[in-house]
């Protein structure tokens, strides 16, 4: 069985800073990892995945997120935000075997402050 | 191209009382999940229709929850009879066979609020 943990649940930031948000996951096989945003009163909205190739990943709105399989990790970073990227991240793991169940973590909310 | 939609956006009812929330997935997909989110917990999967048929039930909490998606189109998850502990958001995600199999990618629907009193 996998589990993700994301270790924040809320991250106030200033406008223009820089940000990560941090994911750490545990799989006995090998795992895709994904994250996904849900803005205020929308549905979830794919940000980004690794499946494979690259350990570092870009997604849209200027999102990126590295893959460190030693540590476990898949920490979402973006080197500026902007207050439309106030929203709730959540990052999800699906082995690699499996169908296409997603295991998701507990999701962290940014509040991105003028 | 429409998305996932799902009705109704909120629901309240009283405990004991029975909900049907509806899912209509994008045109052409045949996978369709549900999951839900409790109480700011993390989103945890329920089940996996693929076209009419049950791939995988088993984040089903009881037998008060029933699923069904009859003619492989659109899906229905009835509560009967609510609990305090099934409010919550349930979301609705739907993917192609192939292109789901392959990257993961799941898109889903506003989701549907329940709050049971």
């Amino acid at each position: 069985a996998q589990s993700v943990t994301q270790l924040d649940s809320q991250v106030p930031v200033f406008e223009e800073a820089p940000v990560e948000l941090r994911c750490n996951y545990s799989s006995s096989v090998s795992v895709y990892l994904f994250w996904y945003v849900q803005y205020p009163n929308q549905g979830l909205q794919l940000l980004l995945k690794y499946l494979s190739g690259s350990t570092l990943v870009k997604g849209i709105n200027g999102f990126e997120a590295e893959f460190n399989k030693s540590q476990t990790s898949f920490h979402l970073r973006k080197p500026s935000v902007h207050i439309c990227d106030t929203a709730e991240y959540f990052c999800a793991v699906r082995r690699g075997n499996a169908g296409n169940m997603l295991t998701f973590g507990g999701g962290t909310r940014l509040m991105v402050k003028p | 191209e429409a998305g996932v939609t799902q009705f109704p956006s909120h629901s309240v009812i009283e405990k004991g009382q029975t909900v049907t929330l509806r899912c209509d997935p994008i045109s052409g997909h045949d996978n369709l999940y549900w999951y839900r989110r409790v109480m700011g917990k993390e989103i945890k999967f329920l089940l996996h229709f693929v076209k009419e048929s049950k791939q995988d039930e088993s984040g089903m909490p009881n037998n008060r929850f029933l699923a069904e998606r009859t003619g492989g189109t659109y899906s229905t998850l009835k509560v009967q009879p609510a609990e305090l502990e099934d409010s919550g958001v349930y979301f609705c995600a739907s993917s192609q066979i192939r292109q789901g199999a392959r990257t993961g990618e799941l898109f889903f629907g506003e989701g549907s609020r329940l709050t049971v009193l």
